[in-house]
Formats: structure tokens, C-alpha cells, sequence
């Protein structure tokens, strides 16, 4: 199957700084990516969608001023989380779907963000 | 709003099939997948069902959908320890993959 790769896989940073996730589709083009929030021993939410070219969509209840998402090639997605604290701790996964009839998605291998 | 309902664990002998089940209440759920996550890692498609089919199998993976009833389920045949991991039910409308529904899964132990 195709690759999505994350990067980078495990992150810590300090509380109130920004930290920026990567997801990459390696050998295929993404007109969609997909962004994952996952809790401890929980499923996955989906926080927002994201396409090449255009605004992110977010899913209820999530602040898309806090999660900032850039989808600027068909090859890369990234979300930032701004100003970040020790709630946004958390496993981020994104996935990448080819195109808009493409009934698979690829998951990254995921991020661990740490903030302390 | 949709949900995705499943057991949170199961426990079988190395070798012994395993069934793993989930039922969801969207009617129009038209793709219905099992990811299998490893600790730390992300999400790996396992196999996926379209809703207007019945069974679909793939080696050692069956999947059984009753429509009706709303009910997946994951059989994995001669189970291995490699098998141990969290597996994820999920749903999908139209050709949306990728935007789907998880359940919060079943972490599947596989004991020697």
C-alpha cells in the first residue's frame, strides 16, 4: 500500500511554544488528509480535514485557531499547535487519501507531542 | 450521530482463531474497515468491506458483515503473537475514506 510518513514521531516541547507536525504522502499525491487527535486507551476524533489549496474543515469543538493546518502541496500537511499546553498532549495521527473516489486511506505512524 | 461500538478486550491461545465484533447504528455506512494498531504506531489497514457484501476474506482475516443487524466482526484464523494489538472497527460514507467513525477498540492479546 501506499506510505504516509509523520514526522517527526515523538515530540516535547515547553509549555506556550508552537510545535509543528508534518505528514507527507511518499509515493502518492493526497488531494485530502485527515487529522487525528487519540487519548490514552481511546479511539480516534477527528479534528479537522484538510485540502490541497484550500481552507481546512474542523470538526466541532475544535479551535482551529489553536491547530493550525496547511495543506500547500499535494504532498504534505502539516498542523501546528499553537501555543501549546500540557492538555494538548496527545498521540496526532494524520492519513492521506489519493483522491476523491479512492475508497482507501493511508495512516501515518503517528506523533507523540509531550508538553511540559 | 454515528457510533461505533466494541468490545475492549479479548485474550485467546496462540493458534486459536479470534473474533473480534463491532456494531455500528449509521444505516448508511457504505465502507466499514479493521485497522490494526501496534504500540506507539499508527494505524494500519487491515482489510475493508463494502456494505452491499456479505463476507470478504483475505488469508487469514474474514469479515463478516450482517447488514440488518448492523454487525462487523474480524475473524483471525491460527492466531500468532505478532496478532497481539489494538484493532479498530471503523465506518465510512460514500467513497469518504479516511473520514471515518472508529470504535475505541479491542486490544487482542495472544497468549503462548
Amino acid at each position: 500500500g501506499a506510505v504516509v510518513s509523520q514526522h517527526p514521531s515523538r515530540v516535547i516541547c515547553k509549555s506556550g511554544t508552537s510545535v509543528k507536525i508534518e505528514c507527507r504522502s511518499l509515493d502518492f499525491q493526497a488531494t485530502t488528509m485527515f487529522w487525528y487527535r487519540q487519548f490514552p486507551k481511546k479511539s480516534l476524533m477527528l479534528m479537522a480535514t484538510s485540502n490541497e489549496g484550500s481552507k481546512a474543515t474542523y470538526e466541532q469543538g475544535v479551535e482551529k485557531d489553536k491547530f493550525l493546518i496547511n495543506h500547500a502541496s499535494l504532498t504534505l500537511s502539516t498542523l501546528t499547535v499553537t501555543s501549546a499546553h500540557p492538555e494538548d498532549s496527545s498521540f496526532y495521527i494524520c492519513s492521506a487519501r489519493a483522491g476523491e473516489s479512492d475508497t482507501e486511506a493511508f495512516f501515518g505512524q503517528g506523533t507523540r507531542l509531550t508538553v511540559v | 450521530g454515528e457510533d461505533v461500538e466494541q468490545s475492549l478486550f479479548l485474550s485467546v491461545r496462540e493458534g486459536d482463531s479470534s473474533v473480534i465484533n463491532c456494531t455500528y447504528t449509521d444505516s448508511s455506512s457504505t465502507y466499514l474497515y479493521w485497522y490494526k494498531q501496534e504500540p506507539g504506531a499508527g494505524l494500519q489497514l487491515l482489510t475493508y468491506i463494502f456494505s452491499n457484501m456479505d463476507m470478504k476474506q483475505d488469508q487469514r482475516l474474514t469479515v463478516l458483515l450482517n447488514k440488518k443487524d448492523k454487525h462487523l466482526s474480524l475473524r483471525i484464523a491460527d492466531t500468532q503473537t505478532g496478532d497481539s494489538a489494538i484493532y479498530f472497527c471503523a465506518e465510512s460514507m460514500g467513497t469518504n475514506a479516511g473520514k471515518s467513525t472508529f470504535g475505541d477498540g479491542t486490544t487482542l492479546t495472544v497468549k503462548p
